[in-house]
């Protein structure tokens, strides 16, 4: 099973928006809505962003949405802010009780 | 609150063997699964293996097949999570996690993290 493959980087602006993409295959994402986002800032335990593609645990900020097309999911922060600077990490459902987590991106805030 | 607590660093010689524990408070342990989950250094995160007490039941990443044992003790809401025939390789951070299934269904995200237990595998 191959990691699901994310940009290595993307920055923006505070006050933009940018979307972080985590691509993968008709095997994990293309066939199940089970996708989740974790964002890690360096040396600390990943915190759960975004969960079955689209939803938001209580807590975590509006500003940061999901969604999926065919094989491939986005997470998008909008109205960028210093603290969001962190590795983000896509993570899917690949079928026989089995996961497969992003490459990971690493988010710059200019 | 669930409460995932790890047991402490662990240095090995490569060809041998380490035991992770994952003591879980708050929830219904037998509930939920727990997720094994790795980061070697300045790497990526990677799935290891998942157990669903409920159902005394455990699933692998091919990778590590034939090389992990991932169990869980009910009686004490703990989680263990044993990597045999260390290489250098195998130096990381290892981290617990649950998964809030209910029953014998993965919850299919993990919304609570153990603080990580650092593995170095050297000579």
């Amino acid at each position: 099973q191959s990691a699901l493959t994310q940009p290595a980087s993307v920055s923006g602006s505070p006050g933009q928006s940018i979307t972080i993409s985590c691509t993968g295959t008709s095997s994990d994402v293309g066939t199940y809505n089970l996708v989740s986002w974790y964002q890690q800032y360096p040396g600390k335990v990943p915190k759960l962003m975004i969960y079955e593609v689209s939803k938001r645990p209580s807590g975590v900020s509006n500003r940061f949405s999901g969604s999926k097309s065919g094989n491939t999911a986005s997470l998008t922060i909008s109205g960028l802010q210093a603290e969001d600077e962190a590795d983000y990490y896509c993570c899917s459902y690949a079928g026989s009780s089995r996961y497969v987590f992003g490459t990971g991106t690493k988010v710059t805030v200019l | 609150q669930v409460q995932l607590v790890q047991s402490g660093a662990e240095v090995k010689k490569p060809g041998s063997s380490v035991k992770v524990s994952c003591k879980a408070s708050g929830g219904t342990f037998s509930r939920y699964s727990i997720s094994w989950v790795r980061q070697a250094p300045g790497q990526g995160l990677e799935w290891m293996g998942t157990i669903i007490p409920i159902c005394g039941v455990a699933n692998y990443a091919q990778k590590f097949q034939g090389r992990i044992t991932i169990i869980a003790d009910e009686s004490t809401s703990t989680a263990y999570m044993e990597l045999s025939s260390l290489r250098s390789e195998d130096t990381a951070v290892y981290y617990c996690s649950r998964d809030p299934g209910n029953g014998c269904n993965y919850g299919y995200y993990f919304d609570y993290w153990g603080q990580g237990t650092l593995v170095t595998v050297s000579s």
